[in-house]
């Protein structure tokens, strides 16, 4: 069935240090792929999306790009700061239901 | 006010007591989902409004009841709760059913 696998966390970064989360899924079709993020005692919130293969999805620095060949959507930062520190979710969109990955806890250390 | 709002943001609530969680989304959207959140666990999804019409009840306890009144307000109804019931309970809503969701804050329920 269709799914989202993502990295198992807790990560920790130094400032400035470079982030890799790895996403991939398996899905039938032409799934949309999103990245959430959850900062504390919050709920999630869209940080940024790709529809299509090769679709870049961008935003706060962060940037993902949708593989259809290796069937990833890694989450991607070139220097993270403290402010980052939240938990990351990858997640499919399959046109009828959504899938979250378990989530990646990322604590950014000064 | 935009976006999607859940009262209250905090609950503490015995296991004999009754209460309930409001959702309200000011997006003009079709679809709600009520969604659990246990710490180190993944999300899971409870419930699932489609134009006010549950459409997925997955395998969850009698004692949580949603109510789904029109497309923009969503209610969990809780009674005799158990104490791993404790969590945050996140309700989310996307245009069609299965598109691109939007949180609400959640609530933070423990029962004690």
């Amino acid at each position: 069935g269709d799914s989202v696998t993502q990295m198992e966390g807790p990560v920790t970064l130094s400032e400035e240090a470079f982030l890799t989360i790895n996403c991939t899924y398996t899905a039938t079709g032409y799934p949309s792929l999103f990245w959430y993020v959850q900062y504390p005692g919050e709920g999630l919130q869209l940080l940024l999306k790709a529809t299509k293969a090769d679709d870049k999805g961008s935003n706060k620095g962060f940037e993902a790009t949708y593989r259809k060949e290796t069937t990833s959507f890694h989450l991607e930062k070139g220097s993270v700061q403290v402010s980052d520190s939240a938990v990351y979710f990858c997640a499919l969109n399959t046109g009828n239901q959504f899938y979250f990955g378990t989530g990646t806890s990322l604590t950014v250390i000064p | 006010e935009t976006g999607v709002t859940q009262t209250p943001r905090h609950l503490v609530m015995g296991m004999t007591n009754k209460k309930s969680l409001k959702c309200e989304q000011h997006l003009g959207h079709n679809a709600m989902y009520w969604y659990k959140q246990s710490a180190k666990k993944p999300l899971e999804l409870m419930f699932v409004y489609n134009f006010k019409e549950q459409t997925e009840n997955n395998s969850v306890p009698s004692r949580f009841s949603p109510e789904c009144p029109n497309s923009s307000h969503l209610f969990l109804h809780l009674h005799t709760l158990q104490p791993e019931d404790s969590a945050l309970y996140l309700c989310a809503s996307s245009q069609k059913f299965g598109g691109e969701q939007y949180f609400g804050p959640g609530t933070r329920l423990t029962v004690t």
